[in-house]
């Protein structure tokens, strides 16, 4: 089974700040790695989805980069800001279409 | 964004009784995800739908059943609601079973 974890749990910045969020993953079988945002009491949005032949992927202020053999992904935020205050969960489908979510990096950015 | 909607949006029950959650995507989505979501857990799946009455279960299946009688339906049901199953519920969809999923806007159970 597919373990997927996120490090750190929380995470305060002041705004402009550059940071770097962390997922990790125990099965290097995947077919891509989903980034999500989560806003306190709604569902979840998509940000980004990497490919696994692919090493990087670019949204913006948003950079999600993917290294299979070492299993770890890194959401790469840029120039923070209030708005970007939210939770960030990955996530990693496997071959039977079953997706697994790390349980989140809940980021505060401080005006 | 995905048109998915989730109803009720709130539930209080009781245990011992049957609850029956509604998810209704207008994406025409092949494919359907129940997902709990609770603290230090994070989202857990608790089945999924490849196609119209073709179901799977996830992760954490025991005390749940689902039906998808149409493309746009996925309804979860819980047959004798337990304190346990307390939690947020959400539902997701998506093109195909490694795609972008896009999510509902949760249903929050509480069993009393």
């Amino acid at each position: 089974k597919q373990e997927v974890t996120q490090i750190p749990a929380a995470l305060s910045v002041p705004e402009g700040e550059n940071l770097v969020l962390n997922c990790s993953f125990t099965d290097s079988a995947i077919y891509n790695l989903q980034w999500f945002r989560q806003d306190p009491g709604k569902g979840l949005t998509s940000l980004l989805l990497i490919q696994s032949s692919q090493r990087e992927q670019t949204s913006g202020r948003l950079n999600a980069s993917l290294d299979k053999s070492s299993g770890r992904s890194t959401l790469y935020i840029a120039a923070s800001q209030p708005g970007d205050s939210a939770t960030y969960l990955c996530a990693a489908p496997n071959t039977g279409n079953q997706f697994y979510f790390g349980t989140g990096t809940s980021l505060t950015v401080i005006p | 964004d995905a048109g998915i909607t989730q109803s009720p949006r709130h539930k209080v029950t009781e245990t011992g009784t049957p609850v029956t959650l509604r998810c209704h995507q207008t994406e025409n989505h092949r494919y359907m995800y129940w997902y709990r979501q609770d603290p230090g857990h994070g989202l857990r799946l608790i089945h999924y739908s490849y196609g119209v009455k073709d179901t799977d279960k996830g992760e954490v299946s025991d005390g749940y059943s689902v039906s998808r009688s149409k493309t746009e339906d996925f309804l979860l049901t819980l047959e004798s609601a337990t304190s346990s199953q307390t939690s947020v519920y959400f539902c997701a969809s998506s093109s195909g079973g490694i795609d972008t999923q896009y999510f509902g806007p949760g249903t929050r159970l509480t069993v009393l």
